[in-house]
């Protein structure tokens, strides 16, 4: 199996809402990546997990917040987004971090209201 | 900072011609990645290639790179309607920083 899933597939919140991002995959990957794609620009990294522990945070305001329950879930938590969040929430894993491919998700299309 | 610059930003061709992509980046690499993006949806890895090799080969996909000049490009041979997508290079020693990418457009 070399699917990453990721649910729902369209969100829609408001600025008070908080609502979660899950993604999840059973290849045995050991590093968990969260990208932000706005429309016609390519994906930007906002966090990285390995071995279940987050190693990159690429700076990305506190009103996201990244979970790692286990080896093969990744969440996102949302919090007070701003409209300027709208945007394609892009997961992907990989064996490890370092040089090996990446496996993304389809993707969580999210609109702020 | 972005690490890839990818030329041409857009690219129209008829199906069953050749489709050559250029990236070119600033920092020094351990390897690059190109993936493939159809309308909005997942990327798709479709190579990597170490900076210690310059050509890698798959199927009608050939990569090449030269780090003296900071630079990649993807050919995709005999284009199919299917091929029609944007194309991303990326690199990265943990999460990957992606080039602006180019869209491809294979006209039937």
């Amino acid at each position: 199996d070399t699917e990453v899933t990721q649910t729902p597939k369209h969100l829609v919140m408001g600025m008070t809402n908080k609502k979660s991002l899950k993604c999840e995959q059973h290849m045995g990957h050991r590093a968990m990546y969260w990208y932000k794609q706005k429309a016609k620009k390519p994906p930007e990294l906002m966090f990285v997990y390995s071995y279940e522990k987050l190693s990159i945070n690429e700076s990305v305001p506190s009103r996201f917040s990244p979970e790692c329950p286990n080896s093969s879930l990744l969440n996102l938590h949302l919090h007070a987004l701003q409209p300027e969040d709208s945007a394609l929430y892009l997961c992907a894993s990989s064996q490890a971090t370092g040089t090996y491919e990446q496996y993304f998700g389809p993707g969580t299309r999210l609109t702020v209201t | 900072s972005q690490q890839g610059e990818e030329d041409p930003q857009a690219l129209s061709i008829q199906e069953g011609e050749n489709a050559t992509m250029n990236c070119s980046y600033k920092t020094s690499i351990n390897n690059l990645q190109w993936y493939r993006q159809n309308s909005g949806r997942g990327l798709v890895h479709l190579i990597l290639i170490r900076s210690n090799e310059r050509e890698k080969h798959s199927g009608r996909l050939r990569v090449t790179l030269d780090t003296s000049k900071k630079s990649s490009s993807l050919l995709i041979t005999a284009s199919r309607a299917a091929d029609t997508a944007s194309y991303f290079c990326a690199g990265g020693a943990d999460g990957l920083t992606f080039g602006k990418g180019t869209h491809l457009i294979i006209q039937p």
